[in-house]
């Protein structure tokens, strides 16, 4: 079946703009989580969405990143006012249940390249 | 103190060599532990994940000491196909689906 998909794959733009980035996950899984990498680094966790619980915020690094997911499935990774800090591949992941538990492997997407200039 | 750390070699080593990539965690209450595997400008995919027991999948066991906070990968009979960065994953709550992930360590299997 169809995997996590992510557009664009490719993303160049200017300091200060904005930038959204999109992510759909697999068909009926409830969970979806946004990471970052920076060159030569691990993953950076952003944010997880949750069913229709309030999604945990903890890992976007200021406000000008915000998140949505709208009816359950896709999402939307907003980046406002970007920063060279900003540049580095975007990835997004979704899992069945959510749980973080041993079952509940985590699905990633081919990544967004961000590349601020 | 990162909260997973691995070396982040690189380990190069010839075609059949057995190789071992450790990872330490700093959250004791910690649930859930994995090893996904990235090739190179690809996406994460789970390799799998470590059972307290120890767990073996083909040429690749991983083993957990809670007491210790490590966790472990040994690789039997490398193949060149097993070049990879190997990303130690850790579950910190146990009821969320939030994973920190360490830098990875990175595999050169020569011929």
């Amino acid at each position: 079946g169809a995997g996590v998909s992510q557009s664009p794959s490719n993303k160049v733009t200017e300091k200060g703009k904005d930038v959204e980035l999109r992510c759909d996950p697999i068909s009926g899984h409830t969970a979806l989580y946004w990471y970052r990498q920076s060159l030569g680094q691990g993953l950076e966790f952003l944010i997880y969405f949750q069913g229709n619980s309030a999604p945990d915020k903890s890992g976007l690094p200021s406000d000008r990143f915000s998140a949505e997911r709208t009816g359950g499935s896709v999402s939307t990774l907003t980046i406002q006012r970007t920063q060279q800090e900003d540049s580095a591949v975007y990835l997004c992941a979704s899992s069945l249940a959510g749980t973080g538990g041993p079952k509940d492997e985590q699905y990633f997407g081919p990544g967004t390249r961000l590349t601020v200039t | 103190r990162k909260e997973v750390e691995q070396d982040p070699g690189p380990f190069n080593v010839p075609e059949g060599a057995t190789v071992a990539f450790n990872c330490t965690y700093s959250n004791s209450a910690s649930q859930s532990f994995f090893w996904y595997r990235q090739d190179c400008r690809k996406e994460p995919k789970l390799l799998m994940s470590v059972y307290s027991s120890g767990n073996e999948d083909g040429r690749f066991t991983a083993q957990l000491n809670r007491a210790s906070q490590y966790i472990s990968l040994l690789i039997r009979d490398s193949k060149l196909s097993d070049s990879a960065t190997y990303l130690c994953v850790v579950n910190p709550t146990g009821n969320t689906g939030k994973l920190i992930f360490g830098q990875g360590t990175t595999l050169q299997v020569k011929p």
